[in-house]
């Protein structure tokens, strides 16, 4: 069975950083891309950025992009989201996803973990 | 807003049939990109129903169907049931945006 777990959300001052993390298993994790994607309390999904299966290709949001930088380890089937400069609006429910590709554009996600939240608040 | 536009919301009573768009543009949909389909059921992780435009995942009940047109795609629910009452989201990759996009969900009420 293909299992996702998020961890290292948590209150977090305007500013500063959180690293989070995506532990994964139940499937060749080297084969696929990974994606984040968050959910802002009692709103939408939002795609947050998404990393093929090499590292060899990685995209952002604009809302993250230059702020947030993804990336794996696939010897550690882990995936990972540094955050800096952290805003307010940055709050939500960050989901790891797996991708249906080892390619990082055109996937869909499935499936996903149940998320780690992330509060941005003074 | 939503890169892709979803109705807010929609409503049916069991047993009827049910339809959510997902308007795009030719930069995602358009373009020939493939559209997902989400359900969020209160409280959990989103759930891929649809991939490829119109095929169903194991487990999916048959209820479910896809299809895309256009600069648009809609998801159909027949025969609908209380257990269906959920959000649903599209999902797209965008060209210009180099990314996916989701559409802003649709709340789905069984009455």
């Amino acid at each position: 069975e293909v299992q996702l777990v998020e961890s290292g959300g948590g209150l977090v001052q305007p500013g500063r950083s959180l690293r989070l993390s995506c532990a994964a298993s139940g499937f060749t994790f080297d084969d696929y891309a990974m994606h984040w994607v968050r959910q802002a309390p009692g709103k939408g999904l939002e795609w947050v950025s998404g990393i093929s299966w090499n590292s060899g290709s990685i995209g952002y949001a604009d809302s993250v992009k230059g702020r947030f930088t993804i990336s794996r380890d696939n010897a550690k089937n882990s995936l990972y989201l540094q955050m800096n400069s952290l805003r307010p609006e940055d709050t939500a429910l960050y989901y790891c996803a797996k991708g249906s590709l080892p390619a990082a554009y055109f996937n869909w996600f499935d499936p996903w973990g149940q998320g780690t939240l992330v509060t941005v608040s003074s | 807003q939503s890169v892709l536009t979803q109705p807010p919301s929609v409503s049916g009573a069991p047993g009827q049939r049910v339809t959510i768009s997902c308007t795009g543009s030719s930069s995602n949909i358009g373009a020939g990109y493939d559209v997902q389909w989400y359900q969020q059921l209160p409280g959990t992780a989103p759930k891929l129903f649809i991939y490829g435009n119109s095929n169903r995942p194991s487990g999916v009940p048959d209820r479910f169907s896809g299809s895309k047109s256009g600069t648009s795609a809609s998801l159909a629910i027949t025969g609908l049931q209380a257990e269906d009452e959920a959000d649903y989201y599209c999902q797209s990759y965008d060209s210009s945006l180099s990314g996916s996009v989701f559409g802003g969900g649709t709340k789905l009420t069984v009455l």
